[in-house]
């Protein structure tokens, strides 16, 4: 079994720029979840996607986007990049429901200058 | 608003002690509570899962319990050894929500 990957591992990018974080979610697995994780800090919800539609979104401002493909993969994307965005992005994916376990991937670290 | 303590912050004791890391969640409403390991710099590893039906989980030195009416859990870690040092999250699924709530972790470090 396949576990959750996400790329790239890290990245640094400059104030105003764009980018895009990707996630592979296990398999079997059709849901997935994006969390910010700040230095110190517990992570954040940002939102979640359920069979490609998004399922919930955390009090994340409209230039964090994402997508989930037919294999549910997905991507985040963050426009108008600020430099509280560095952080640590994981993603997690489940079977689905809510009351089923969250697997995480590595994270993809992003530095903003 | 759903909130999730955990207490302490940190943690230092010495090799081959028995510990208990401490979590407590503000409301009561949740699917399930879910505690998860995580090294430095890297993504979170699930330790256990608890069911809002159930009482504990436990998986090998491992033993976690939930007691929703008094929104607390704990993370009881058997004879301790040095590769246990790492931040330990507990996370909650408030009912009707697509997400984990996390506490700011509890950082452990086992001192050979």
């Amino acid at each position: 079994e396949t576990g959750v990957t996400q790329s790239p591992t890290h990245l640094i990018k400059t104030r105003g720029q764009q980018v895009t974080l990707r996630c592979s979610s296990q398999s079997g697995h059709n849901t997935v979840s994006w969390y910010q994780q700040a230095l110190g800090q517990g992570p954040q919800f940002i939102f979640q996607y359920y069979r490609e539609e998004e399922n919930g979104r955390g009090n994340f401002p409209p230039r964090f986007s994402g997508l989930q493909f037919p294999n549910y993969s997905s991507e985040l994307n963050v426009n108008a990049l600020e430099l509280d965005d560095s952080a640590l992005y994981l993603c997690a994916s489940s079977r689905g429901s809510l009351t089923y376990e969250q697997y995480f991937g590595p994270g993809t670290r992003l530095t903003v200058t | 608003k759903q909130e999730v303590t955990q207490i302490p912050a940190a943690l230092s004791v010495p090799e081959g002690e028995n510990l208990v890391l401490n979590c407590s969640f503000t409301d009561s409403a949740i699917y399930n509570l879910q505690w998860f390991r995580q090294d430095p710099g890297k993504g979170l590893t699930s330790l256990l899962l608890i069911q809002s039906s159930q009482r504990e989980q436990t998986s090998g030195r491992l033993n976690a319990s939930l007691d929703k009416s008094s929104g607390r859990s704990t993370l009881y870690i058997a004879a301790s050894q040095p590769g246990d040092s790492a931040t330990y999250l507990c996370a909650v699924t408030p009912n009707g929500a697509q997400k984990l709530v996390f506490g700011q972790g509890t950082r452990l470090t086992i001192n050979p």
